[in-house]
């Protein structure tokens, strides 16, 4: 059964700082994995997905990587804001089309001024 | 408008009570997916449909039932809610197609079952 973990499960920095948050999972052969954003008591947001033969996406200040083999997510985010405030879940899909993705609990994010 | 809608937002009822969540989407999704979401244990599926004519068991299926009435419409159902099923519940849909499969998540409903 896949396991999904994201480390740390909380994150309070200065406004500006750069920062990455971790996505760990058990079974390497996955379809693809999606990282997402979710405003306290509201849906989920897709940032980005990261297809099983991709090695990173970008989308304006955020930055995701994936390395299979090592079981591993990294979603960066450049010059962080306030706005940035949210929780992050990362999601990944198993393979052979049968996409039923394994989310992680999340980690909460505060961008103070 | 919003491509994926859940109605009710929100809904306090009572133990023994039968409720329906229900979902639409304008996406034009095959698959649709019904989650919980609980404070410290993260997003848990209940169900799924691939299509109209299929659907599947998630994680956690014990008390809730499912019906998928057409493309775009998948409602969950509590047949009698109990406590531990207060929780927020959230619709998804996506399409798989070639090698991207994103999933598009509703606003949610938070039920509380007192």
């Amino acid at each position: 059964k896949q396991e999904v973990t994201q480390i740390p499960a909380a994150l309070s920095v200065p406004e500006g700082e750069n920062l990455v948050l971790n996505c760990s999972f058990t079974d390497s052969a996955i379809y693809n994995l999606q990282w997402f954003r979710q405003d306290p008591g509201k849906g989920l947001t897709s940032l980005l997905l990261i297809q099983s033969s991709q090695r990173e996406q970008t989308s304006g200040r955020l930055n995701a990587s994936l390395d299979k083999s090592s079981g591993r997510s990294t979603l960066y985010i450049a010059a962080s804001q306030p706005g940035d405030s949210a929780t992050y879940l990362c999601a990944v899909g198993g393979s052979g089309g049968s996409y039923i993705p394994t989310f992680g609990r999340g980690t909460s994010l505060i961008v103070h001024p | 408008d919003a491509d994926v809608t859940q109605t009710p937002r929100n809904r306090i009822t009572k133990t023994g009570k039968r409720i329906m969540l229900e979902c639409s989407q304008t996406k034009g999704h095959d698959r649709m997916y019904w989650y919980r979401q609980d404070p410290g244990l993260g997003l848990r599926l209940i169900y799924y449909s691939f299509d109209v004519k299929d659907i599947n068991k998630g994680e956690i299926s014990d008390g809730y039932s499912v019906s998928r009435q057409a493309q775009a419409k998948f409602s969950l159902s509590l047949e009698s809610a109990i406590p531990n099923q207060t929780a927020l519940y959230f619709c998804a849909t996506s399409d798989f197609y070639g090698d991207t499969d994103t999933q598009y998540f509703g606003p949610g409903t938070r039920l509380t079952v007192l």
